[in-house]
Protein backbone atom coordinates (compact mmCIF):
# COMPACT_ATOMS: atom_id res chain seq x y z
CA UNK A 1 0.00 0.00 0.00
CA UNK A 2 1.10 3.58 -0.81
CA UNK A 3 2.25 5.62 2.29
CA UNK A 4 2.76 8.81 1.20
CA UNK A 5 -0.03 11.23 -0.50
CA UNK A 6 0.75 13.37 -2.61
CA UNK A 7 -1.45 16.61 -3.25
CA UNK A 8 -2.72 17.88 -5.32
CA UNK A 9 -3.13 15.04 -7.57
CA UNK A 10 -2.75 17.28 -10.97
CA UNK A 11 -1.30 20.81 -11.03
CA UNK A 12 -1.56 23.55 -13.97
CA UNK A 13 0.08 26.04 -13.94
CA UNK A 14 1.86 29.12 -16.69
CA UNK A 15 5.80 28.93 -17.17
CA UNK A 16 7.15 31.25 -14.44
CA UNK A 17 4.55 31.00 -11.74
CA UNK A 18 6.12 28.61 -8.60
CA UNK A 19 4.43 25.28 -8.39
CA UNK A 20 3.73 23.68 -4.48
CA UNK A 21 3.40 20.08 -3.90
CA UNK A 22 2.42 18.31 -0.41
CA UNK A 23 3.16 15.03 0.81
CA UNK A 24 2.02 13.56 3.93
CA UNK A 25 2.96 10.40 5.26
CA UNK A 26 2.16 7.62 8.25
CA UNK A 27 5.28 6.01 9.72
CA UNK A 28 8.42 7.63 11.53
CA UNK A 29 10.65 8.28 8.93
CA UNK A 30 14.53 8.43 8.35
CA UNK A 31 14.84 10.30 5.30
CA UNK A 32 11.90 11.68 2.53
CA UNK A 33 13.07 12.05 -1.13
CA UNK A 34 11.64 13.39 -4.28
CA UNK A 35 11.42 12.17 -7.67
CA UNK A 36 10.07 13.08 -10.61
CA UNK A 37 8.96 11.27 -13.87
CA UNK A 38 8.44 12.07 -16.99
CA UNK A 39 5.91 10.00 -18.53
CA UNK A 40 6.82 6.78 -19.20
CA UNK A 41 10.27 6.92 -18.33
CA UNK A 42 12.52 6.26 -14.81
CA UNK A 43 12.74 8.40 -11.87
CA UNK A 44 15.32 11.14 -11.28
CA UNK A 45 16.41 12.26 -7.71
CA UNK A 46 15.50 15.55 -7.24
CA UNK A 47 16.26 15.64 -3.36
CA UNK A 48 16.49 13.98 -0.16
CA UNK A 49 15.65 15.47 3.30
CA UNK A 50 16.90 13.74 6.29
CA UNK A 51 14.35 13.35 9.59
CA UNK A 52 16.16 15.96 11.44
CA UNK A 53 16.64 18.66 8.78
CA UNK A 54 13.54 21.27 8.54
CA UNK A 55 14.45 22.62 5.22
CA UNK A 56 16.53 22.19 2.64
CA UNK A 57 17.26 23.96 -1.20
CA UNK A 58 18.53 22.74 -4.37
CA UNK A 59 18.19 25.32 -7.31
CA UNK A 60 15.06 25.96 -8.19
CA UNK A 61 13.78 23.32 -5.81
CA UNK A 62 12.53 23.88 -1.79
CA UNK A 63 11.44 21.06 0.50
CA UNK A 64 10.34 21.84 3.58
CA UNK A 65 9.68 18.85 6.31
CA UNK A 66 7.38 18.67 9.08
CA UNK A 67 7.92 15.41 11.16
CA UNK A 68 5.18 16.44 14.02
CA UNK A 69 3.01 16.60 11.01
CA UNK A 70 4.12 13.87 8.82
CA UNK A 71 4.14 16.28 6.25
CA UNK A 72 6.66 17.80 3.51
CA UNK A 73 6.24 20.17 0.50
CA UNK A 74 8.09 20.55 -2.33
CA UNK A 75 8.46 23.97 -4.11
CA UNK A 76 9.57 24.75 -7.73
CA UNK A 77 10.12 28.67 -8.19
CA UNK A 78 9.75 29.71 -11.35
CA UNK A 79 8.62 26.93 -13.28
CA UNK A 80 9.36 26.13 -16.89
CA UNK A 81 7.77 23.86 -19.46
CA UNK A 82 10.69 21.41 -19.17
CA UNK A 83 9.25 20.90 -15.44
CA UNK A 84 6.31 19.21 -17.03
CA UNK A 85 6.51 15.77 -15.13
CA UNK A 86 4.75 13.50 -12.46
CA UNK A 87 6.86 14.38 -9.09
CA UNK A 88 6.73 11.66 -6.13
CA UNK A 89 7.33 11.82 -2.53
CA UNK A 90 9.00 8.73 -1.17
CA UNK A 91 9.40 8.07 2.80
CA UNK A 92 12.62 5.91 4.06
CA UNK A 93 11.01 4.28 7.11
CA UNK A 94 13.00 4.21 10.37
CA UNK A 95 13.17 1.86 12.80
CA UNK A 96 12.46 2.66 16.51
CA UNK A 97 16.27 3.78 16.57
CA UNK A 98 16.05 5.47 13.50
CA UNK A 99 17.92 3.88 11.25
CA UNK A 100 16.90 3.32 7.92
CA UNK A 101 15.05 0.24 6.75
CA UNK A 102 16.46 1.27 2.98
CA UNK A 103 13.61 0.96 0.82
CA UNK A 104 11.42 3.42 -0.50
CA UNK A 105 7.34 3.81 -0.07
CA UNK A 106 5.93 5.85 -2.92
CA UNK A 107 2.82 8.09 -2.84
CA UNK A 108 0.61 8.34 -6.17
CA UNK A 109 2.22 11.72 -7.33
CA UNK A 110 1.04 14.61 -8.67
CA UNK A 111 1.24 15.47 -12.26
CA UNK A 112 2.45 19.07 -12.87
CA UNK A 113 1.85 20.65 -16.23
CA UNK A 114 3.64 23.83 -16.74
CA UNK A 115 1.98 26.01 -19.98
CA UNK A 116 4.80 28.06 -21.96
CA UNK B 1 27.09 6.17 -19.19
CA UNK B 2 27.11 4.76 -15.32
CA UNK B 3 23.78 4.73 -14.86
CA UNK B 4 21.74 1.90 -14.06
CA UNK B 5 20.86 0.46 -17.01
CA UNK B 6 17.73 -2.23 -17.71
CA UNK B 7 17.52 -4.87 -20.49
CA UNK B 8 15.02 -5.29 -22.04
CA UNK B 9 13.20 -1.95 -21.80
CA UNK B 10 9.79 -3.47 -23.43
CA UNK B 11 8.92 -7.10 -23.38
CA UNK B 12 5.25 -8.35 -24.62
CA UNK B 13 4.87 -11.88 -23.89
CA UNK B 14 1.95 -14.53 -23.62
CA UNK B 15 0.19 -15.09 -20.56
CA UNK B 16 1.97 -18.10 -18.69
CA UNK B 17 4.70 -17.61 -20.39
CA UNK B 18 8.33 -16.74 -18.61
CA UNK B 19 10.16 -13.69 -18.60
CA UNK B 20 13.56 -12.39 -16.94
CA UNK B 21 14.40 -9.00 -16.89
CA UNK B 22 18.02 -8.05 -16.10
CA UNK B 23 19.54 -4.73 -14.12
CA UNK B 24 23.08 -3.66 -14.25
CA UNK B 25 23.39 -1.31 -11.44
CA UNK B 26 26.07 1.68 -10.52
CA UNK B 27 29.02 -0.36 -10.27
CA UNK B 28 30.20 0.81 -7.19
CA UNK B 29 26.57 0.49 -5.43
CA UNK B 30 26.01 -2.50 -2.93
CA UNK B 31 22.05 -2.02 -2.89
CA UNK B 32 20.05 -3.12 -5.64
CA UNK B 33 15.70 -2.43 -5.14
CA UNK B 34 13.19 -3.98 -7.57
CA UNK B 35 10.08 -2.00 -7.91
CA UNK B 36 6.75 -2.33 -9.91
CA UNK B 37 5.01 0.58 -11.31
CA UNK B 38 1.05 0.17 -12.67
CA UNK B 39 -0.43 3.51 -15.22
CA UNK B 40 -1.16 6.16 -12.66
CA UNK B 41 0.41 5.02 -9.28
CA UNK B 42 3.85 5.11 -7.90
CA UNK B 43 6.31 2.70 -7.46
CA UNK B 44 5.90 -0.06 -5.47
CA UNK B 45 8.72 -1.98 -3.51
CA UNK B 46 8.86 -5.68 -4.43
CA UNK B 47 12.93 -6.94 -3.07
CA UNK B 48 16.06 -5.74 -2.56
CA UNK B 49 19.62 -6.98 -2.49
CA UNK B 50 23.09 -5.62 0.03
CA UNK B 51 25.44 -7.57 -2.19
CA UNK B 52 24.43 -10.61 -2.99
CA UNK B 53 22.22 -11.08 -0.18
CA UNK B 54 18.61 -10.93 -0.65
CA UNK B 55 17.53 -8.11 2.68
CA UNK B 56 13.62 -8.25 2.00
CA UNK B 57 11.29 -9.18 0.03
CA UNK B 58 7.55 -7.50 -0.27
CA UNK B 59 4.44 -9.79 -0.22
CA UNK B 60 3.78 -8.62 -3.24
CA UNK B 61 6.75 -10.60 -4.63
CA UNK B 62 4.81 -14.13 -5.28
CA UNK B 63 5.64 -17.33 -5.66
CA UNK B 64 5.83 -17.04 -9.31
CA UNK B 65 8.63 -14.22 -8.46
CA UNK B 66 12.42 -14.92 -8.09
CA UNK B 67 15.20 -12.67 -8.05
CA UNK B 68 18.98 -12.88 -7.76
CA UNK B 69 22.42 -11.42 -7.37
CA UNK B 70 24.42 -13.78 -7.87
CA UNK B 71 27.84 -12.35 -7.75
CA UNK B 72 26.58 -8.84 -6.28
CA UNK B 73 27.00 -6.68 -9.65
CA UNK B 74 23.72 -7.10 -11.81
CA UNK B 75 20.39 -8.55 -11.10
CA UNK B 76 17.69 -10.74 -12.56
CA UNK B 77 14.02 -10.62 -11.96
CA UNK B 78 12.27 -13.79 -13.35
CA UNK B 79 8.44 -13.72 -13.24
CA UNK B 80 7.33 -17.60 -14.35
CA UNK B 81 3.61 -18.31 -15.72
CA UNK B 82 2.88 -14.56 -15.96
CA UNK B 83 -0.59 -13.81 -15.65
CA UNK B 84 -2.38 -10.19 -17.29
CA UNK B 85 -1.72 -8.25 -13.82
CA UNK B 86 1.66 -8.37 -14.25
CA UNK B 87 1.40 -6.38 -16.80
CA UNK B 88 3.66 -3.00 -15.36
CA UNK B 89 7.09 -1.14 -15.57
CA UNK B 90 9.49 -2.55 -13.70
CA UNK B 91 11.96 -0.38 -12.21
CA UNK B 92 15.94 -1.12 -10.74
CA UNK B 93 17.53 1.74 -8.02
CA UNK B 94 21.00 0.97 -6.93
CA UNK B 95 22.32 3.07 -3.65
CA UNK B 96 25.53 3.03 -2.27
CA UNK B 97 25.03 2.05 1.45
CA UNK B 98 28.39 2.35 3.86
CA UNK B 99 28.09 0.90 7.33
CA UNK B 100 29.61 2.46 9.98
CA UNK B 101 29.82 5.70 8.03
CA UNK B 102 27.05 8.61 6.82
CA UNK B 103 24.88 6.15 4.45
CA UNK B 104 23.94 7.83 0.85
CA UNK B 105 20.30 7.12 0.98
CA UNK B 106 19.40 8.47 -2.83
CA UNK B 107 18.31 5.49 -5.19
CA UNK B 108 19.22 6.09 -8.66
CA UNK B 109 16.47 4.53 -11.08
CA UNK B 110 17.03 2.54 -14.17
CA UNK B 111 14.72 4.03 -17.05
CA UNK B 112 12.25 0.18 -16.21
CA UNK B 113 11.25 -2.64 -18.41
CA UNK B 114 7.62 -2.39 -20.03
CA UNK B 115 5.68 -5.35 -19.65
CA UNK B 116 2.73 -6.11 -21.14
CA UNK B 117 1.14 -9.78 -20.98
CA UNK B 118 -1.27 -10.52 -23.89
Amino acid sequence: SQQGEEDPQALSIQEGENATMNCSYKTSINNLQWYRQNSGRGLVHLILIRSNEREKHSGRLRVTLDTSKKSSSLLITASRAADTASYFCATDASNAGGTSYGKLTFGQGTILTVHP
Amino acid sequence: DTGVSQDPRHKITKRGQNVTFRCDPISEHNRLYWYRQTLGQGPEFLTYFQNEAQLEKSRLLSDRFSAERPKGSFSTLEIQRTEQGDSAMYLCASSLYLAGGLPLYEQYFGPGTRLTVT
